[in-house]
């Protein structure tokens, strides 16, 4: 069976400080591995994704996130929060070998403070 | 403009008297899946279909069945439903291609009360 797991509910930063919120996962197979946001009363955007090749990726309104397969983890990263970066953050895997079969995590909301 | 649609948005009903949800997509993609999101829960898959008439379970899959009867369509239909399936539910599509990425698109959401 595979899972996710984001530990922290919420996660508080100020307005131009470094974010991580924090992913990790368990697979049977090769995982593809990503990083949706909720924003409130709205559905749920695609942010970015690691399927192969490079462990660092970079995805929408300046997020990356790296990929730590030892340590099985895809932490989701910004150099510099936003007020705008508020919202309810989902960790998700898809096995390759069942691609149809997708878990997400419990989610992380995080609030950047002016 | 790609999108998914899901109809109704909002759906006050009984206990038992089935229902239906909607999902159509416009991506012609591959892999549809329905979830139900509740607070503290995440988001979990109820089922999901590679292609025409290939559906699967997902991780809570009582109470719910599907179709997918045309590539661009996948109903969930609840025959009975009751209060414990008061939620709000995603459908959500993404390319199952040979070299496809699988990232997922989502409906606006539905958000049903059974009593």
């Amino acid at each position: 069976a595979q899972s996710v797991a984001q530990p922290e509910d919420q996660v508080n930063v100020a307005e131009g400080n470094p974010l991580t919120v924090k992913c990790t996962y368990s697979v049977s197979g090769n995982p593809y591995l990503f990083w949706y946001v909720q924003y409130p009363n709205r559905g749920l955007q695609f942010l970015l994704k690691y399927i192969t090749g490079d462990n660092l990726v970079k995805g929408s309104y300046g997020f990356e996130a790296e990929f730590n397969k030892s340590q099985t983890s895809f932490h989701l990263k910004k150099p510099s929060a936003l007020v705008s970066d508020s919202a309810l953050y989902f960790c998700a895997v898809r096995d390759k070998a069942n691609a149809g079969k997708s878990t997400f995590g419990d989610g992380t909301t995080l609030t950047v403070k002016p | 403009e790609a999108q998914v649609t899901q109809n109704p948005r909002y759906l006050i009903t009984v206990t038992g008297k089935k229902l239906t949800v909607t999902c159509s997509q416009n991506m012609n993609h591959e892999y549809m899946s329905w979830y139900r999101q509740d607070p503290g829960l995440g988001l979990r898959q109820i089922y999901y279909s590679m292609n025409v008439e290939v559906t699967d379970k997902g991780d809570v899959p009582e109470g719910y069945k599907v179709s997918r009867k045309e590539k661009r369509n996948f109903p969930l239909i609840l025959e009975s439903p009751s209060p414990n399936q008061t939620s709000l539910y995603f459908c959500a599509s993404s390319s199952g291609l040979a070299g496809a990425t699988y990232e997922q698109y989502f409906g606006p959401g539905t958000r049903l009360t059974v009593t």
